[in-house]
């Protein structure tokens, strides 16, 4: 049973906004949504979480559609930097994170 | 700054022998977790823990052990390792409770067994 869903793969163009989708359609009323992000050989790092509402942060900004059932990470500008894959994560119960297996993005310059 | 420190980056380990993966956090938290990360399978939840001596199974638990004799320590034991095995491993920690607690990793141990 799948946790969370992505797009595998996708591009996007130096300084426009780069909108990564993720389904998290079996989500429960208390669990958090969170994004990371990994480079390659590195250690995922944090970029941002939320419950209902939509959160921004120096990053990036999350939405949270009403049924939760999905949300949208938003990088306002892509730069190079920001080629790596993200991951939404949903926290299940028992405190466990569960990954899935991300969407590569690509910032073309 | 939160700090999640694994003592190996890189391990070359024989068939059959016993692997100790350890990992120290220095945030005071009572989670702490083991992944293993293989292309195109993303990160694969091994064991958690939420309390000292405490310890769950997470998605493969299989042909892996876990310690956690102190808070800021856990450590992932391959009894005998097999080239399956092979893999970059990364351990990560965060505070307890269900509500929005981050969670941060270390930079990750890259085991090959031959």
């Amino acid at each position: 049973d799948a946790k969370t869903t992505q797009p595998p793969s996708m591009d996007c163009a130096e300084g426009r906004a780069a909108n990564l989708p993720c389904n998290h359609s079996t989500i429960s009323g208390n669990e958090y949504v969170y994004w990371y992000r990994q480079i390659h050989s590195q250690g995922p790092q944090y970029i941002i979480h939320g419950l209902k509402n939509n959160e921004t942060n120096e990053m990036a900004s999350l939405i949270i559609t009403e049924d939760r059932k999905s949300s949208t990470l938003i990088l306002p500008h892509a730069t190079l930097r920001d080629t790596a894959v993200y991951y939404c994560i949903v926290r299940r119960a028992g405190n466990q994170f569960y990954f899935g297996t991300g969407t590569s993005l690509t910032v073309i310059p | 700054d939160v700090k999640v420190t694994q003592s190996s980056r890189y391990l070359v380990k024989r068939t059959g022998e016993k692997v100790f993966l350890e990992c120290v956090q220095d945030m005071d938290h009572e989670n702490m977790f083991w992944y293993r990360q293989d292309p195109g399978l993303g990160l694969r939840l091994i064991y958690f823990s939420y309390d000292v001596k405490m310890k769950e199974k997470g998605d493969i638990p299989e042909g892996y052990s876990v310690s956690r004799e102190k808070k800021e320590r856990f450590s992932l034991i391959l009894e005998s390792a097999s080239t399956n095995q092979t893999s970059m491993y990364l351990c990560a920690s965060a505070q307890g409770g269900i509500s929005g607690n981050t969670i941060y990793f270390g930079e990750g141990s890259w085991l090959t067994v031959v």
